[in-house]
């Protein structure tokens, strides 16, 4: 079973308008830690969000905010007032464990074009 | 922030060479280092986990004897394909674990590695 699942491949969003980026995820631990990442064409990971498990608080950083629902296992990302620069491919990614070393899984990823 | 600087940025070869992919990480000591692939327009896939000091931990699927990993010091993994084929063209990112620094995001990716076996 896939741990991280982005269901979106592609997404549209006007200019100055806010998009939800679906993930969901799949995870035995109690303890586990929700990353977003954004990948403009230039390939470099940039780090946007990130929501701990026991966290009660959903997560801002910004114009991003992590709609977790932990019932549901999901972590969606809205992104506000969307920018032409936030056009780019968003990854979800989960780490398991306790442990701040353990590896990323990543989910597919969803393009994000932003309509001027 | 944390810097992670990955050298080449892209290289071409030919066929049957081996190239090595330098990650190093500029500001902060990195015990735990990763390398990730990536093909075009699909998601990263970890390839290995570098430990400083010990051996890598292949992700299942990758051979350990192709794609060679060492972890000499607290701020440099090299990654060398060896014996390079076209089907190993891809880009190849590295992230590395700041010990000291607090947070949970505590993994910094470098720009990546862009190989194309000719």
């Amino acid at each position: 079973a896939q741990k991280i699942t982005q269901t979106q491949p592609g997404m549209f969003v006007q200019e100055k308008e806010a998009v939800t980026l679906d993930c969901t995820y799949d995870t035995s631990d109690q303890s586990y830690g929700l990353f977003w990442y954004k990948q403009p064409s230039s390939g470099e990971m940039i780090f946007l969000i990130y929501q701990g498990s026991y966290d009660e608080q959903n997560a801002t950083e910004g114009r991003y905010s992590l709609n977790f629902q932990k019932a549901r296992k999901s972590a969606n990302l809205v992104i506000s007032a969307s920018q032409l620069g936030d056009s780019a491919m968003y990854f979800c990614a989960m780490r398991e464990g306790k442990n701040a070393g353990n590896m990323l899984t990543f989910g597919g990823g969803t393009r994000l074009m932003v309509k001027p | 922030g944390a810097v992670v600087s990955q050298h080449p940025s892209w290289v071409i070869c030919k066929s049957g060479t081996s190239v090595k992919i330098e990650c190093r990480s500029l500001d902060f000591q990195a015990t735990t280092m990763f390398w990730y692939r990536q093909f075009p327009k699909q998601s990263l896939m970890l390839m290995a986990t570098s430990n400083e000091g010990s051996k890598a931990t292949y992700e299942q699927g990758v051979e350990k004897d192709k794609f060679l990993i060492n972890h000499a010091s607290l701020t440099l993994s090299t990654l060398t394909v060896t014996s390079a084929h076209p089907e190993d063209s891809s880009f190849y990112i590295c992230s590395a674990r700041d010990i000291i620094a607090g947070g949970p995001a505590e993994q910094f990716f470098g720009p990546g590695t862009r190989l194309t076996v000719l």
